[in-house]
């Protein structure tokens, strides 16, 4: 099956800088990746995903690129703030998987002010 | 608009009792419907999916098990609590057709003492 692995566990930043996490997974099937952010205690919540016929995609402060050769993808956030601060899970699936997402460890991010 | 809905918020439960924890869904047909578990500082494991009415995949042998008695109703249930079957549980849907990424419920957050 899938296997998705996540890097880094924990990551700090100052806030106004850039932070990336960055995922690789297993199945060169796999076509869709999400991105979620988990604040503490609450349900992750989907704030980015990106389809295999794409390389890269933005939302304001957050983009994803994918690199199917390679078989990673990774989150950038920019321009950081306190409310950045969360745990963030990368997940990849495949049509052939009825969608069942496999998740990443995920990343906890610290924005300092 | 879809709505997911899960309860009880928290629980905390004997080890030996029972368990079983709801979740519903409103504003969709033949949703795809998951239970993850989520240990304390730890990712996403998927504990069982459905795609229809009293159809249930189990993706780890535990001490759990998952029923779909209605379209939108999916239930996690066990009869006796271990110890280590504390953690937060999410339940997900996520429409039937293609890939998407899951609206997950609020979380359960089971202690049991």
């Amino acid at each position: 099956g899938e296997n998705v692995e996540q890097h880094p566990s924990t990551l700090s930043v100052q806030e106004g800088d850039s932070a990336v996490i960055k995922c690789t997974y297993s199945d060169s099937a796999s076509n869709y990746f999400p991105w979620y952010k988990q604040e503490l205690g609450k349900r992750p919540q989907l704030i980015i995903d990106i389809r295999s016929n794409v390389g890269e995609k933005k939302d304001q402060r957050i983009a994803v690129t994918l690199n199917k050769t390679a078989k990673h993808f990774s989150l950038h956030i920019t321009e950081t703030q306190p409310e950045d601060s969360a745990v963030y899970f990368c997940a990849a699936t495949k049509e052939a998987a009825g969608n069942k997402l496999t998740f990443g460890g995920g990343t906890r991010v610290l924005v300092k002010p | 608009s879809q709505t997911i809905h899960q309860w009880p918020a928290t629980l905390v439960q004997p080890v030996g009792s029972p368990l079983s924890l709801e979740c519903t869904v409103e504003g969709t047909s033949n949703p795809n419907l998951y239970w993850y578990r989520q240990a304390a500082g730890r990712g996403l494991q998927l504990l069982f999916y459905s795609v229809g009415i009293g159809q249930i995949s189990s993706e780890v042998p535990q001490n759990l098990s998952a029923s779909r008695p209605q379209d939108r109703q999916f239930i996690l249930s066990s009869k006796k609590l271990l110890l280590s079957d504390s953690g937060f549980y999410l339940c997900a849907w996520s429409t039937e057709t293609g890939i998407s990424g899951y609206t997950f419920g609020s979380g359960t957050r089971l202690t049991v003492v």
